[in-house]
């Protein structure tokens, strides 16, 4: 059964410390689609980043990086020398190609806090 | 470029009640889903649509319809409002690849329902 797991639920640290939101996701698909969505107070879902099971190369987007392993069955999240504004619930999803249709599976959220 | 509008951005109604949340894409996109986000819970699949015309069930679909009869527009209406409908409602849509959600989900600003 598809299934996303972000164990941590909630992540408190001081600012500029590295911090790394956990993903494990269950499929049986061979083609699948990974993210991960940030939502900060203000409500709104902003997405971060795409990635398919055919690519395990990891990627860096600014202080932001993302560790994929199909071995381990996880899609980790790694926020570099954390801000502030970094505080929200992240969120990540699988969507693959059994199920419903384009269903997005998210996981339940990671709550992270950023003390200044 | 508005992406995902919803509307209204709050709503309070009574036990029993019915009423239409609305969400308008200008994407033209085929796909739209609406989901509902609970404490711990993440985003749940309510209904979603492949198209004009086309709409199924997601993993919690009762007290709920939904209708497409343009591309851009996709309804979600309570048929008689109970308190465990209390959420925040999102709608999203995206392209498919196949059956696959192979890009990012485009989210409204979501709609905080409470029933009383």
């Amino acid at each position: 059964a598809q299934k996303v797991t972000q164990a941590q639920t909630e992540i408190s640290v001081v600012e500029k410390e590295d911090v790394t939101l956990d993903c494990v996701y269950e499929t049986r698909d061979t083609t699948y689609y990974l993210f991960w969505y940030k939502q900060p107070p203000s409500g709104e879902l902003v997405f971060l980043i795409r990635r398919n099971s055919f690519d395990e190369q990891n990627e860096i987007s600014g202080r932001y990086s993302w560790n994929f392993q199909k071995s381990t069955s996880s899609f980790n999240f790694t926020i570099t020398a954390s801000q502030v504004v970094d505080s929200a619930v992240y969120f990540c999803a699988l969507s693959e190609r059994s199920g419903n249709t384009g269903k997005l599976i998210f996981g339940q959220g990671t709550t992270l806090q950023v003390k200044p | 470029n508005a992406g995902v509008t919803q509307t209204p951005k709050f709503q309070v109604l009574k036990t029993g009640q019915s009423m239409t949340l609305q969400c308008a894409q200008d994407m033209n996109h085929e796909y739209m889903s609406w989901y509902r986000q609970d404490p711990g819970m993440g985003l749940r699949l309510i209904h979603y649509s492949v198209g004009a015309g086309i709409t199924d069930q997601g993993e919690v679909p009762n007290g709920y319809n939904v209708s497409r009869s343009t591309t851009e527009d996709f309804p979600l209406r309570l048929l008689s409002a109970a308190p465990s409908q209390t959420s925040v409602y999102f709608c999203a849509s995206s392209t498919l690849s196949g059956t696959v959600m192979n890009t990012e989900a485009f989210f409204g600003q979501g709609t905080r329902l409470t029933v009383v």
